[in-house]
């Protein structure tokens, strides 16, 4: 069962558009959803997070929505440049369990 | 922050034997993770390397397939045991150095096949 899906398996887009990344949830005792970028042959890294008490976070190019009545959440990235071709994984958890759910990740394509 | 480098990167094993993964970190952190991510699949917990004491596994998961050691705070090993197929993976270990869960440093991970 994911508790986490990231329906999108690839995303292309224009060089200077908006990027949006989608990701759902199951899980309804989640209250904490994190973004993380990963660059081939490297580990994930950090990116932006947002708590369940708010609907909105941005962080320079990068904004993170959540809908908790739809469990929904979505990236955001603009402008979109090439740098920001790379894996994104959302990933969830719930003050009860430390550990993190993680979707399977959406490649972002960024095209010049 | 810290920088956390894996050995092998990649490795093309035989059914049956085993591998072991090292992680090393530039700095002691208390909290360390093993992950595995299937291939089109999500980053899957495997187990938390403790100092000290046994590695606490996550469901589906158990220390005979995979023992770990983590012998100080900036070391840590995990063994593919007895491997088969099903194994081929990408296998990373992380930390959190503010010992939040939330926000975990990676590895650039070691790419498994097993034939």
């Amino acid at each position: 069962d994911q508790q986490v899906k990231q329906n999108s398996p690839s995303l292309s887009v224009q060089e200077g558009r908006i990027s949006i990344l989608n990701c759902d949830y199951t899980n309804s005792m989640f209250d904490y959803f994190l973004w993380y970028k990963k660059y081939p042959a490297e580990g994930p890294t950090f990116l932006i997070s947002i708590s369940s008490i708010k609907d909105k976070n941005e962080d320079g190019r990068f904004t993170v929505f959540l809908n908790k009545s739809a469990k929904h959440l979505s990236l955001h990235i603009v402008p979109s440049q090439p740098g920001d071709s790379a894996v994104y994984f959302c990933a969830a958890s719930a003050a009860s369990n430390y550990q993190l759910i993680w979707g399977a990740g959406t490649k972002l394509i960024i095209k010049p | 922050s810290a920088v956390i480098s894996q050995k092998p990167s990649r490795d093309i094993c035989q059914r049956g034997t085993s591998l072991t993964i090292q992680c090393q970190v530039d700095s002691q952190v208390t909290m360390m993770f093993w992950y595995r991510q299937q291939p089109g699949q999500s980053l899957t917990l495997i187990a938390t390397a403790n100092q000290g004491s046994e590695a606490t596994y996550e469901s589906g998961f158990v220390i005979d397939k995979f023992p770990i050691s983590r012998p100080n705070l900036t070391f840590s090993t995990l063994t593919v045991s007895n491997m088969s197929p099903e194994d081929s993976s990408i296998y990373l270990c992380s930390v959190a150095p503010s010992g939040s869960i939330y926000e975990q440093y990676f590895g650039p991970g070691t790419r498994l096949t097993v034939t």
